[in-house]
């Protein structure tokens, strides 16, 4: 079956745009995150969405991040007026339910360089 | 404030020998972690875990020790193969306020075994 799928795969932008990534995660997988790898770092948790609960923003770096989830599948992360600071490998992964030590499944990241 | 650290960025191991990563950790109320392998270009894939309650668990040619005390664990491949060249993710789960659960991911150290 089809795993988690990102888009774009690549983004170069300008200082001061905005931006958005996709997330598709496993279909029937209620449990999705967004994760971020800077250079040299590991895995830094964004937000989590599970089911129709309120989603958990706890990890988002600051106020110009943000992301939906709609119809409880599809995710898109925003970044707002992007800094150099914010480039990165934005991981994105699935599972079936965050109310269990579950395996998630990751996306092939989307590479964001803020030029 | 690393609470998950792999404190080797990199590890090159001759193929046929073993591979040893290593992962410590500091808050003593992770009670479940994994191993994930992430090749270039592509997400995380989760490769093995372990629960607190355990100090060992195997899988084929990857075993996973934990040693509760020290609060360290290990990954050993054996015999190591070209194709386990890859980036290796220590990550722990903790309990989280409502019953769910938040993952912890370390740096990574990178494997090459040699041909």
């Amino acid at each position: 079956g089809a795993g988690v799928s990102q888009s774009p795969s690549n983004k170069v932008t300008e200082k001061g745009k905005d931006v958005e990534l996709r997330c598709d995660p496993i279909s029937g997988h209620t449990a999705l995150y967004w994760y971020r790898q800077s250079l040299g770092q590991g895995l830094e948790f964004l937000i989590y969405f599970q089911g129709n609960s309120a989603p958990d923003k706890s990890g988002l770096p600051s106020d110009r991040f943000s992301a939906e989830r709609t119809g409880g599948s599809v995710s898109t992360l925003t970044i707002q007026r992007t800094q150099q600071e914010d480039s990165a490998v934005y991981l994105c992964a699935s599972s079936w339910d965050r109310l269990e030590k579950d395996t998630q499944y990751f996306g092939p990241g989307t590479r964001l360089t803020v030029l | 404030d690393q609470q998950v650290k792999q404190n080797s960025p990199s590890l090159s191991v001759q193929e046929g020998r073993i591979s040893i990563l290593n992962c410590d950790y500091t808050n003593s109320m992770f009670d479940y972690f994994l191993w994930y392998k992430k090749y270039p270009a592509e997400g995380p894939t989760f490769l093995i875990s372990i629960s607190s309650i355990k100090d060992k668990n195997e899988d084929g040619r990857f075993t996973v020790f934990l040693n509760k005390s020290a609060k360290h664990l290990s990954l050993h491949i054996v015999p190591s193969q070209p194709g386990d060249s890859a980036v290796y993710f220590c990550a722990a789960i903790t309990g989280g306020t409502s019953g769910t659960y938040k993952y912890i991911f370390g740096t990574g150290t990178r494997l090459k075994v040699l041909a």
